[in-house]
């Protein structure tokens, strides 16, 4: 099972918008609504984002939101703050009912 | 507060064993999945299985199955991940997460995570 594959870095100025997008395959993203993303500061553990494609955990920014359109979802965060900074990771489930995390993107707040 | 809590780094010789520990609080342990996560040093995230601490039903990623283990003792709330061989290239950080599966699907929330350091 190959990695989904997500852009390695993505900047952008306070208080706009970025997208990282995460490409699968008909096996994995294009077969299940079960994508979710994670965000991980450096030397920090993961940190659930967004589950089943669009949801937001209880505490987290409703700047950030999830979407998916066949095999590629992707991630939104709106007006950027410096906090945002960090690496991101997408996962979903496959249908060897295995998991597969993306390749990651770091944010960068210019 | 649901926590996960990992045991301390280790510092192995290849070819030695090891056995890394993930203890659950806050929640039904017995209701979750826990889940297995490699990262290698400046690397991403890497599944490697989970287990269903209800049963000890295990699913691997093939990438690791027969190279690691997974187990569980659900009378004190602990998931394991243990290796008979280690080799230079499991040296990472290895991460349990709680696992939620079902009518939805995510890992959440996550030790802290244990290094794991092999080298002769």
């Amino acid at each position: 099972q190959s990695a989904l594959t997500q852009p390695a870095s993505v900047s952008g100025s306070p208080g706009q918008s970025i997208t990282i997008s995460c490409t699968g395959t008909s096996s994995d993203i294009g077969a299940y609504n079960y994508v979710s993303w994670y965000q991980q500061h450096p030397g920090k553990a993961p940190k659930l984002m967004i589950y089943d494609v669009s949801n937001r955990p209880s505490g987290v920014s409703n700047r950030f939101s999830g979407s998916k359109s066949a095999n590629t979802a992707s991630l939104t965060i709106s007006g950027l703050q410096a906090e945002d900074e960090a690496d991101y990771y997408c996962s979903s489930y496959t249908s060897s009912s295995t998991y597969v995390f993306g390749t990651g993107t770091k944010v960068t707040v210019l | 507060e649901v926590q996960l809590v990992q045991s301390g780094a280790e510092v192995k010789k290849p070819g030695e064993s090891l056995r890394i520990s993930c203890k659950g609080s806050g929640y039904s342990f017995t209701s979750y999945w826990i889940s297995w996560v490699r990262q290698m040093p400046g690397k991403g995230l890497e599944w490697l299985g989970r287990i269903d601490p209800s049963d000890s039903y295990i699913n691997y990623s093939p990438s690791f199955q027969g190279h690691v283990t997974i187990s569980v003792d659900k009378s004190i709330s602990t998931a394991h991940l243990q290796w008979s061989s280690l080799e230079a290239s499991d040296t990472a950080r290895y991460y349990c997460a709680r696992h939620k599966t079902g009518t939805t699907d995510w890992f959440d929330p996550w030790g802290q995570g244990t290094l794991v350091t092999v080298s002769s």
